[in-house]
């Protein structure tokens, strides 16, 4: 299956400040990118769709302002965490698209702890 | 009624034995069925996928589709202690949006 990376894989903020976290799709290009928020002992709960270069799409609930997500190439997608509070600390995982329907790799996830 | 349901457990069996996991869905629609590992604090594997119903077998892994019941079925034969870890059924209509169920954690005690 195709590698996905994420980094950091694990940050500390503290409250009010912003956090930006990488989503790389290393050996193929990926047209669309998903972003996930898991709480512990929970499902992935779906955040936003990226497709390159254009805007992503939120899921009800989410605030677009406050999760700003960049797609600016088939490899990249960033989320950035702005003005964090510690109700944003959570498991967020990132997951690129391949061509078949099932297909979704996933990356390892950025443990985000706001203080 | 939530899309996809899925016992979270926990599930807890000896090592060797065979374990079933199973989703029930709502959407007639979903055509594609995954089955995800995720182990503690990582981000979730492919184990396997479905294209609507039947059997797919990869190795001590099968997954079942039955459309008619809406219900899909993991089944692992001869446990392993490393197959702890929790699993997610995702289902799809068409496409990379999937709809997850909420995870089964198993624990296989050696």
């Amino acid at each position: 299956g195709a590698v996905v990376s994420q980094h950091p894989s694990r940050v500390i903020c503290k409250s009010g400040t912003s956090v930006k976290i990488e989503c790389r799709s290393l050996d193929f290009q990926a047209t669309t990118m998903f972003w996930y928020r898991q709480f512990p002992k929970q499902s992935l709960m779906l955040m936003a769709t990226s497709n390159e270069g254009s805007k992503a799409t939120y899921e009800q609930g989410v605030e677009k302002d406050k999760f700003l997500i960049n797609h600016a190439s088939l490899t990249l997608s960033t989320l950035t965490v702005t003005s964090a509070h510690p109700e944003d600390s959570s498991f967020y995982i990132c997951s690129a698209g391949g061509q078949g329907n099932y297909e979704q790799y996933f990356g390892p996830g950025t443990r985000l702890t706001v203080t | 009624q939530k899309e996809v349901e899925q016992d979270p457990g926990p599930l807890s069996v000896p090592e060797g034995a065979i374990v079933s996991l199973n989703c029930t869905y709502s959407n007639s629609a979903f055509q594609y069925f995954m089955w995800y590992r995720q182990y503690s604090r990582k981000g979730p594997e492919l184990l396997m996928y479905t294209y609507s119903s039947g059997n797919k077998e990869d190795g001590r892994f099968t997954a079942q589709v039955d459309k008619s019941s809406k219900y899909i079925s993991l089944f692992i034969r001869d446990s392993q202690p490393s197959d702890s870890a929790t699993y997610l059924c995702a289902m799809s209509v068409y496409g990379n949006q999937f709809y997850f169920g909420t995870g089964t954690s198993l624990t296989v005690i050696p």
